[in-house]
């Protein structure tokens, strides 16, 4: 089955402690990504990678970091989680295409969502 | 002012009644996604346009470049489409911007 894996489903966790939230797909897909979404502010976007070894950062990337080692896995990192980053994280993926002269990304498939709290 | 507008932000329907969701942008974009979230947070993405218009099931979307303009429209509106819908536009480098959404309840 089709399909993004992302763990862990909740998370509780203090200030300082580092923790790793994973990301999995089985569609070969280039293009990989990490959102937060809080209440008011909707979804924003943390990281992208195009494909392996290359990122880049959204609107929010400060706190956090990635990694795209491999195509299907796409970690997101907390090194040092503070407050301020509890939110619903979710992670998604995609194909791209060209049309035309442009890139694209095709239809996107999220993983479930790991609710973050950070105390 | 923020890159993608969605209106109306909560809509209240009747079981039956056509549905009408807009979303407005101001960036250059390379497509647009409509994406649904139910209670319980999954997100499930629904069309993904570059041009013109899109069908599936009682679902339509539609994509006007030129006026930067979307609509999502859902005919023969059921509570199982009680839902937020959530448009967001990519540009050709990846990034994606969201709508804040459009939470629909339709009433039996």
């Amino acid at each position: 089955e089709a399909q993004v894996t992302q763990n862990p489903r909740y998370l509780i966790t203090v200030t300082g402690k580092k923790l790793t939230v994973t990301c999995s797909q089985n569609m070969n897909h280039e293009y990989m990504s990490w959102y937060r979404q809080d209440p008011g502010l909707g979804l924003r976007q943390i990281y992208y990678s195009m494909n392996v070894e290359v990122t880049d950062k959204g609107d929010v990337p400060e706190g956090y970091k990635v990694s795209r080692k491999e195509k299907r896995n796409f970690p997101l990192i907390l090194e040092s989680p503070s407050p301020n980053q509890t939110s619903l994280y979710f992670c998604a993926s995609s194909l791209r295409f060209i049309q035309g002269d442009i890139a694209t990304n095709e239809k996107l498939f999220f993983g479930s969502g790991t609710q973050l709290s950070v105390l | 002012k923020n890159e993608v507008e969605q209106s109306p932000q909560n809509l209240t329907a009747q079981e039956g009644e056509f549905i009408t969701i807009n979303c407005s942008y101001s960036v250059g974009i390379s497509a647009l996604h409509w994406l649904q979230q139910h209670p319980g947070g999954g997100i499930v993405s629904l069309f993904m346009l570059s041009s013109g218009k899109k069908k599936h099931g009682r679902l339509i979307a539609t994509i006007n470049i030129q006026e930067k303009h979307s609509s999502l429209h859902i005919t023969a509106s059921h509570p199982r489409d009680s839902a937020v819908y959530i448009c967001a536009v990519g540009g050709s480098q990846g990034n994606l911007i969201f709508g804040k959404g459009t939470k629909l309840s339709v009433k039996p």
